[in-house]
């Protein structure tokens, strides 16, 4: 198992510029979550999704869109890119009861100029 | 609403001496808590659940529901414990989770 994976692992933007970023999981989880993580921030909820064809505004939506097309993606997009969202962006996914532990890709750097 | 604070961004202490990483939430419901840690340049990864009441590299948490706390705690840090540890309000079911700010942990030799 390959667990939670994230791509890339590094981008750089121009302000304006958009992208996608990918999150799979081969562990059949049905909750999938975006976070980014700020220094002196900590971890803050982007959006998430309950299951296949649902997403969720969660704490810091503004400026990103999210799909989950099939059940094992989770893909985040930022349609115009601006310095405010230089971050590390974590998926995460669990299988959604409540006693469950998040597990967490890698991260992906992106720092927009 | 819920919420969970991290008072200490930073704790910094000598290996061997004891280590206490503090935690506050506030949530209407029966909470499940859980502590994360990442290691530098490292994914998270669960640290411990306060449902299973384990013990797990040394570190306990005990769920305080009169103070609604879930302090973290070491007697005997070690130089491998440097890392940031974040609180959080689990999710799944019918509520979003939710983490503290961290707090980053340094054990100097």
């Amino acid at each position: 198992n390959a667990g939670v994976t994230q791509t890339p692992k590094f981008r750089v933007l121009k302000t304006g510029q958009s992208m996608t970023l990918l999150c799979a999981q081969d562990m059949n989880h049905e909750y999938m979550y975006w976070y980014r993580q700020d220094p002196g921030m900590g971890l803050r909820l982007i959006h998430y999704s309950v299951g296949e064809g649902t997403t969720a505004k969660g704490e810091v939506p503004d400026g990103y869109n999210v799909s989950r097309l099939k059940k094992q993606n989770f893909l985040l997009g930022l349609e115009s890119a601006a310095p405010s969202q230089t971050s590390v962006y974590f998926c995460a996914s669990e299988s959604g009861g409540r006693l469950d532990e998040q597990y967490f890709g890698p991260g992906t750097r992106l720092t927009v100029t | 609403a819920q919420r969970v604070t991290q008072p200490e961004k930073l704790l910094s202490v000598f290996k061997g001496a004891p280590v206490e990483l503090k935690c506050n939430y506030s949530y209407s419901g029966s909470p499940e808590l859980f502590w994360y840690v990442q290691y530098s340049r490292q994914r998270l990864q669960l640290l411990l659940r306060h449902i299973s009441r384990e013990s797990i590299k040394g570190f306990t948490a005990d769920l305080n529901k009169g103070e609604t706390s879930f302090h973290l705690k070491k007697p005997f840090a070690q130089e491998e414990d440097s890392a940031m540890y974040y609180c959080a309000l689990g999710g799944g079911g019918s509520y979003i989770p939710t983490f503290g700010r961290g707090t980053s942990l340094i054990v100097h030799p």
